[in-house]
């Protein structure tokens, strides 16, 4: 059973530090590795999605990188900003349709 | 509409009673979603619908759960004789293919009382 995990559970930074957030997985069988935010009371945004075959994707400040071997990804956050505070979740998709959540990180970036 | 649209955006109901929650997914998609997020649990595959192929139910916690799409676009998730642990937050998404993005919609926040 597919097992995701993000570390650390909680980051608060001033703006503009560059992050890093973690997500591991236990079973490296994965079609594909996807990042999402969420804010308060709404649905999730989807961030980046990084197929089986694939290193790294990168989406404006935003890039991450898979390492299927070692069951690792993470999403590294260049110049924060207030506007990026959320919770931000990892899933691993280990069949079409079915996504394993990570329990997020919830990032506080503060003036 | 330009995203995944839910409906209710909140259901309280009592203990017992059948509720239906209902999806529209982004126009195209051929693939739909459900989830549940609670408390404590995270994020819970539920079902997945892709195109006219039977769907993957293996997600439903009980039977008092069913789920339907109708000529591939909208679906309706219903939970019979709810119980106060189905209370979370029911989030359905869509996407072009499988494998690919998935686009989410604001939720149901359901309460059972």
């Amino acid at each position: 059973k597919q097992e995701v995990t993000q570390i650390p559970a909680a980051l608060s930074v001033p703006e503009g530090e560059n992050l890093v957030l973690n997500c591991s997985f236990t079973d490296s069988a994965i079609y594909n590795l996807q990042w999402f935010r969420q804010d308060p009371g709404k649905g999730l945004t989807s961030l980046l999605l990084i197929q089986s075959s694939q290193r790294e994707q990168t989406s404006g400040r935003l890039n991450a990188s898979l390492d299927k071997s070692s069951g690792r990804s993470t999403l590294y956050i260049a110049a924060s900003q207030p506007g990026d505070s959320a919770t931000y979740l990892c899933a691993a998709c280990t069949s079409y349709g079915k996504l394993t959540f990570g329990q997020g990180t919830i990032l506080t970036v503060h003036p | 509409g330009a995203g995944v649209s839910q409906s209710p955006s909140n259901k309280v109901t009592e203990k017992g009673k059948d509720v239906e929650l209902r999806c529209d997914p982004i126009s195209g998609h051929t693939a739909l979603y459900w989830y549940r997020q609670s408390l404590g649990q995270g994020l819970e595959f539920l079902i997945y619908f892709q195109g006219n192929s039977a769907p993957d139910k293996s997600g439903l916690p009980s039977d008092r759960f069913s789920a339907e799409r109708t000529g591939g676009s909208v679906s309706t998730l219903t939970i019979q004789r709810t119980q106060q642990e189905d209370s979370a937050v029911y989030l359905c998404a869509s996407s072009l293919e499988p494998n690919e993005k998935l686009f989410f919609g604001s939720g149901t926040q359901l309460s059972v009382l």
